[in-house]
């Protein structure tokens, strides 16, 4: 049972272009949604979170759109760089009440970015 | 100055052997773990630890065994390893919730069974 579907699983996009990554999830328990970001032979790093009392947050040129009623959360890259190519993982906190809650990780998907 | 390093890096080893990859921090933070990416960048949680205690153990053959000796080392040890263990295991760590709950992960320790 999947609980965090992610969609595309790779996506090319243009430099200059709108990179756009879309997540949902099933356990309305989930309270904290980060995305990572993972280069090749590198750990996953902490790109940017969100929390389901907040329907958007930017930094910078990323952007995560969150709808709780629909239980989707969305990636935005504007103005996307050859620099941003990686693989992208959404996630989900899932509250174990024991002080180590662990994240529910979406499959990634594969960015390319042209020059 | 690596927040959390582990090693080794690469491990090739044959079937049925037993082996080792360990974890340390130095963020000072009180919760690790141990997750699995398979060959299809698929990232699962196997363990987590809470200040030297067990919390999640996740569905895991009992081959895998944590360990960890205090707060900032989380060490893995597999036992008559098989072809399906080749992966790549990271180790993590964590803040307390209340503080953000970041998990922030090592680079990596990439294990291949021949």
């Amino acid at each position: 049972q999947q609980q965090v579907k992610q969609s595309p699983q790779s996506l090319i996009v243009q430099k200059g272009g709108i990179s756009i990554i879309n997540c949902a999830y099933e356990n309305t328990a989930f309270d904290y949604f980060p995305w990572y970001q993972q280069f090749p032979g590198k750990g996953p790093a902490l790109l940017i979170a969100i929390r389901p009392d907040v329907s958007e947050k930017k930094e910078g040129r990323f952007t995560i759109s969150f709808n709780k009623s629909a239980k989707q959360f969305s990636l935005h890259i504007m103005d996307s760089q050859p620099g941003d190519s990686a693989t992208y993982f959404c996630a989900a906190r899932t509250p174990t009440g024991g002080g180590a809650d662990g994240l529910t990780f979406g499959k990634g998907t594969h960015l390319i970015i042209q020059p | 100055d690596t927040a959390v390093s582990q090693t080794p890096k690469y491990l090739v080893t044959q079937m049925g052997n037993d082996k080792s990859i360990k974890c340390e921090q130095n963020l000072g933070h009180d919760t690790m773990y141990w997750y699995k990416q398979d060959s299809k960048k698929f990232l699962k949680i196997m363990f987590s630890y809470n200040n030297k205690e067990l919390i999640i153990n996740e569905t895991v053959p009992n081959r895998f065994s944590p360990k960890s000796p205090d707060k900032a080392h989380l060490n893995l040890h597999i036992n008559s390893l098989e072809l399906g263990d080749s992966a790549v295991y990271f180790c993590a760590s964590s803040q307390p919730k209340s503080s953000g709950n970041t998990i922030y992960f090592g680079e990596g320790s990439w294990l291949t069974v021949v």
